[in-house]
This record gives structure tokens, sequence and C-alpha cells, in this order.
């Protein structure tokens, strides 16, 4: 069975930098995983940050970036803000048509 | 503004079967492939299944193989998902969600509120 695992949960200062990782258990994610990442806030649905890597959205801001670093996923935010605070969940593509969620990363803003 | 409707949940009792809806409006709906995604209670994100533009390709999660059947009716804007056998494990929130483009793999975009599944 296919795993997507990223850290439970990190803690990062306002103004910080913070890194979260995806990783697979099939080995090193690429492009070709076509990773993306998305923001849960509680009570709403998830919001699209990052797609195909290292895309934004036009509604997702400068600060969040997607890139690949070390075989794994990476969405790095810089210059936090509160309203950062949330769960994130990164999405890899596998096969010709399966789709895995890692299991989130619950993101403190302290 | 991409619009994405989800209708067709509620409580069910396991075994029994139930069938979600998707109404799209504010994109040409044939253009994109489609997925639905699920939150259980408490729990993280679970992709489900898509559908390319076409429904030339179809993909489940290795959870519900068997169970659950997703289509769409392009005349009609619409994503479904039949789910049968149900489990007391299947309950949570079920989302609606586009892709980037017909292409299943190009993730999920946008999204709906979601319906609220009870098994029970």
């Amino acid at each position: 069975q296919t795993l997507v695992t990223q850290e439970p949960s990190l803690t990062v200062s306002p103004g910080g930098t913070v890194t979260l990782t995806c990783a697979s258990t099939t080995g090193t994610v690429t492009d070709d995983y076509s990773p993306n990442w998305f923001q849960q806030k509680p009570g709403q649905p998830p919001k699209s940050l990052i797609y195909s890597s290292s895309n934004r959205h036009s509604w997702t801001p400068a600060r969040f970036s997607g890139s690949l670093v070390g075989g794994k996923a990476v969405l790095t935010l810089s210059g936090v803000r509160p309203e950062d605070e949330a769960d994130y969940f990164c999405l890899l593509h596998f096969g010709t048509a399966q789709l895995v969620f890692g299991g989130g990363t619950k993101l403190t803003v302290l | 503004e991409v619009q994405l409707v989800e209708s067709g949940g509620g409580l069910v009792q396991p075994g029994r079967s139930l069938r979600l809806s998707c109404a799209a409006s504010g994109f040409n709906f044939d253009d994109f492939a489609m997925s639905w995604v699920r939150q259980l209670p408490g729990k993280g994100l679970e992709w489900v299944a898509g559908i390319s533009w076409n429904s030339g390709r179809i993909g489940y999660a290795d959870f519900v193989k068997g169970r659950f059947i997703i289509s769409r009716d392009n005349a009609k804007k619409s994503l479904y998902l039949q789910m049968n056998s149900l489990r007391a494990g299947d309950t949570g929130f079920y989302y609606c969600s586009k892709a980037q483009s017909g292409a299943i793999k190009t993730g999920l975009t946008d999204w709906g509120q979601g319906t609220l599944i009870t098994v029970s």
C-alpha cells in the first residue's frame, strides 16, 4: 500500500520561515508525481495552494512556495502570519489514475 | 466563479446505498477532470475517486474499489458517486473537486462545501 508521509505537526514564530515535506514510500518524489499542496482551516473545505510541484494559483500568497528537494516535495512558508495556522496536506499522483494524500501537517503559529 | 454544490448526503444504514451528486457551474465542465474526496471525523483527507474529462480514465482509492462508482454527465454538468455496501467507516464529509485540467493527475483546484454522510 502506497503511503505519503508528512510531519504530523510543526510550530513556527510569526515572521519566521517553515518547511513542510511530503515523501512517498515508493521512493523519490519527482514532477511525475504532480505534487499539490492544500491548506485547510477548521470548518472549511481545503484550499489549493500549489499544483504541479511549484505553481501558485492566482489566489496563493507569494509567501507560499513549492519545490522538490532531497527526493521530497516541499512547501515553504516565508514571513509566516498568524492566519497561516492551519492543517496542510500534500497530494501525489501514482500510476495511471490514482491520487494519495499525505496524513497532513498541523502548523501552529506561536 | 467556479461553484461546486454537493447533494445526496444524509443518514444511511450499514449495507445500504447512497448516490452523491455534484452540480457544477462557472466553468466548462466537460474540459476538466473531477474527483471525490472524503474526510472522516477528525481525520485527514482521503481521495476517493477521479474521472477524466471524457470519462475515458477513471481511478479509485484502494479502499473503495468494487463498492463505489464514479460517473459524470457532461450535458448536465454533474458528477456522481454511487456508494454501495456502506460501512460505519465511510462516515464523513464528501467533497467534490475540480482538477486543473482534463486529466485526473493535475490535482484538485476548486472544492465544494461538502456533504455529510453518516452510516449508522
